[in-house]
């Protein structure tokens, strides 16, 4: 129950194009939903976050997409670049503070943008 | 503003040796989260620490312990090492009563021969 279940595993898209990366997870503790982003021998970095509370959440680019009843979000990358070329990671953690905020992890995305 | 480093960056090992790893979270935060993230995988819980005590712990044999100092700061230990454990271990910060979000370290890839 504390997966959270990540597709596609990989992708390629044209520069200028839209990636669409899904999420989908079973615990209905988890409250808090964010996207990272990680290049090669790097750690991951915070793209963007949301909460059950909203169904779209958008920063620059980068769009998440929340569906509370079907357990499932998506990250929307629009107009690609060629730097957007890395591993795109979901997670999900439980709004329990007092028992820590683990971080259940996605499998992982690779996106690669040809120019 | 530091952000969360980690040491060392690469470390070698042999099966059955220990090893330790360094986490400084970044500032102003109080609790460290450990994560292992084998080759092509997402990254794995190991376990939280906050006010010097492990609060929360992922599925890991007891092989693998942690500490967290007075300021903030922490380490993994690993000890009995296996070929398995070869993979990036990730520290991550934040304020335990803050908004959720966790930064992550550049790592530390141990590679175990």
């Amino acid at each position: 129950q504390q997966q959270v279940k990540q597709s596609p595993q990989s992708l390629i898209v044209q520069k200028g194009g839209i990636s669409i990366i899904n999420c989908a997870y079973e615990n209905t503790a988890f409250d808090y939903f964010p996207w990272y982003q990680q290049f090669p021998g790097k750690g991951p970095a915070l793209l963007i976050a949301i909460r059950p509370d909203v169904s779209e959440k958008k920063e620059g680019r980068f769009t998440i997409s929340f569906n509370k009843s079907a357990k499932q979000f998506s990250l929307h990358i629009m107009d690609s670049q060629p730097g957007d070329s890395a591993t795109y990671f979901c997670a999900a953690s439980p709004r329990i503070k007092a028992a820590g905020n683990k971080l259940t992890f996605g499998g992982g995305t690779r996106v690669l943008v040809k120019p | 503003d530091a952000g969360v480093t980690q040491s060392p960056t690469h470390l070698i090992k042999t099966r059955g040796q220990q090893v330790t790893l360094r986490c400084s979270p970044k500032s102003g935060h109080d609790t460290v989260s450990w994560y292992q993230q084998a080759l092509g995988q997402g990254p794995q819980f190991i376990f939280q620490y906050y006010e010097e005590e492990e609060r929360q712990r992922g599925n890991f044999p007891d092989r693998f312990s942690g500490h967290q100092f007075p300021n903030y700061s922490s380490e993994l230990n690993v000890n009995a090492l296996l070929l398995g454990d070869s993979a990036l271990y990730l520290c991550a910060s934040t304020l335990l009563m803050g908004t959720d979000t966790q930064y992550f370290g550049p790592g530390t890839r141990l590679t175990v021969l």
